[in-house]
């Protein structure tokens, strides 16, 4: 089943600055997708992430605020922009197992605990 | 406007108890409902659900879904102290092969020795 690494695991920064988040799965994924957990808060999408072409935004995120890269099919990463206490959150990357790789669904990175001061 | 609801949102029960947790969604074009587990930052996944009336088991846990009247419990018998978590249903939406997850509330299980 496809594993994916998260980093960091957890920082506290200062508001104004920005935070990249990096995601590496084991296998080839055709999309990737990041979601913000705000505190007592379910998750929400943010974008997903195509190899080779512009993430796609849901409402409400904007590429300036959250800029992601993809540069191959096994990684991709989240930019946290200037940022506020609002964006106080856990940050998680997730991919869609088919199947046949084991645990058929979405997997789930390890979380970024993000907490801005 | 797809959604998922679920119920309640919190629940505290002692060791031994047995829980039932509702799920209930309107999403275009279903193709199956997911269960998770989160206890620290990561969900980890526990069933997928795409036929009525089938229920999946693993170990103390169960579910089954309703397509008819759109909605799936997940059981939990016997609890434990390491059952309280947080529970999450997922309905995959948007069109078919796109992998994005609308989530429900959650469901935050805490189960007292």
């Amino acid at each position: 089943s496809a594993v994916i690494s998260q980093k960091p695991s957890r920082d506290i920064c200062q508001r104004g600055t920005s935070l990249t988040i990096q995601c590496q799965v084991d296998s080839q994924v055709t999309m990737m997708f990041w979601y913000r957990q705000q505190p007592g808060q379910s998750l929400t999408l943010i974008a997903t992430a195509n190899q080779g072409s512009e993430a796609t935004y849901e409402s409400g995120f904007v590429i300036d605020k959250f800029p992601i890269s993809r540069p191959n099919l096994t990684f991709s990463t989240l930019t946290v922009s200037n940022m506020s206490p609002e964006d106080s959150s856990i940050y998680l990357c997730s991919v869609e197992v088919a199947p046949g790789q084991g645990n058929y669904g979405y997997t789930f990175g390890s979380g970024t605990r993000l907490t801005v001061v | 406007e797809d959604k998922v609801v679920q119920s309640p949102l919190s629940l505290v029960v002692h060791e031994g108890d047995t829980v039932t947790l509702n799920c209930s969604y309107e999403v275009t074009n279903f193709r199956s409902l997911l269960w998770y587990k989160q206890e620290k930052k990561a969900p980890t996944f526990l069933f997928m659900l795409t036929s009525s009336g089938i229920e999946k088991k693993s170990g103390r846990l169960s579910s089954i879904l309703d397509k008819k009247e759109l909605f799936s419990i997940l059981n939990i018998t016997a609890t434990q102290t390491g059952d309280s978590a947080i529970y999450l249903c997922a309905v995959p939406w948007g069109s078919s092969n796109t992998g994005k997850l609308i989530f429900g509330q959650g469901t935050t299980l805490q189960v007292k020795p």
